[in-house]
């Protein structure tokens, strides 16, 4: 296992569309994480996934925004009606609760660019 | 309102003496800390971990401090080595959901 995997790196899109990234994160972790990251500012929570429940969002998270994680394993953030303000780093991580340890895993982060 | 917060944007410090770096947090719900790297266009790495019941956590060259009465804790890099040139965010862990609330992080450059 490689660690947390995000798609694509990069995303540059025009205001108005909808864009969708993917996670899959390390298999044996039940929990995923969306993170969003603008320029100068540490990550932002936006929601999170026990397995394949959606157990808690972020009031950042607008109705424009929609994650899911069927089955449990891979996750993915749809953003509709793309804005300007959207353009930021979104991260996923995952962890695994009861571990010993409770850090979480990231992955490399998808740059959005709405243009 | 910043529960979490790092007030040195930026630190440069030179290679093999000590990088200390700050954390402040406001919410007494915090109940672990963690610190993260990370280096342009990459996701954050966790560094070191440190529960709310302990006052210190060493790991090699890094060290964190925990002062609960001063919701208060830092990062003690030593001796410091151009390669940990990064931000580094201080993070907090509250809850069930066990969501991370970060800093706004501190660019750290060690000069060689």
């Amino acid at each position: 296992d490689t660690g947390v995997s995000q798609n694509p790196r990069h995303k540059i899109t025009k205001r108005g569309q909808n864009v969708t990234f993917r996670c899959d994160p390390i298999s044996e972790h039940n929990r995923l994480y969306w993170y969003r990251q603008t320029l100068g500012q540490g990550p932002e929570f936006l929601t999170y996934f026990q397995n394949e429940a959606q157990l808690e969002k972020s009031r950042l998270l607008s109705d424009r925004f929609s994650a899911e994680r069927p089955k449990g394993s891979f996750s993915t953030l749809e953003i509709q009606r793309t804005e300007q303000g959207d353009s930021a780093m979104y991260l996923c991580a995952s962890s695994l609760v009861g571990g010993i340890n409770t850090e979480a895993f990231f992955g490399q982060g998808t740059r959005l660019t709405v243009v | 309102d910043q529960q979490v917060k790092q007030n040195s944007p930026s630190l440069s410090v030179q290679e093999g003496r000590i990088s200390i770096l700050n954390c402040d947090y406001t919410n007494s719900m915090f109940d672990y800390f963690l610190w993260y790297k990370k280096y342009p266009a990459e996701g954050p790495t966790f560094l070191i971990s440190i529960s709310s019941i302990k006052d210190k956590n060493e790991d090699g060259r890094f060290t964190v401090f925990l002062n609960k009465s001063a919701k208060h804790l830092s990062l003690h890099i030593v001796p410091s080595q151009p390669g940990d040139s990064a931000v580094y965010f201080c993070a907090a862990l509250s809850g069930s959901a066990r969501q991370l609330t970060f800093g706004s992080g501190t660019q750290l450059t060690v000069l060689p």
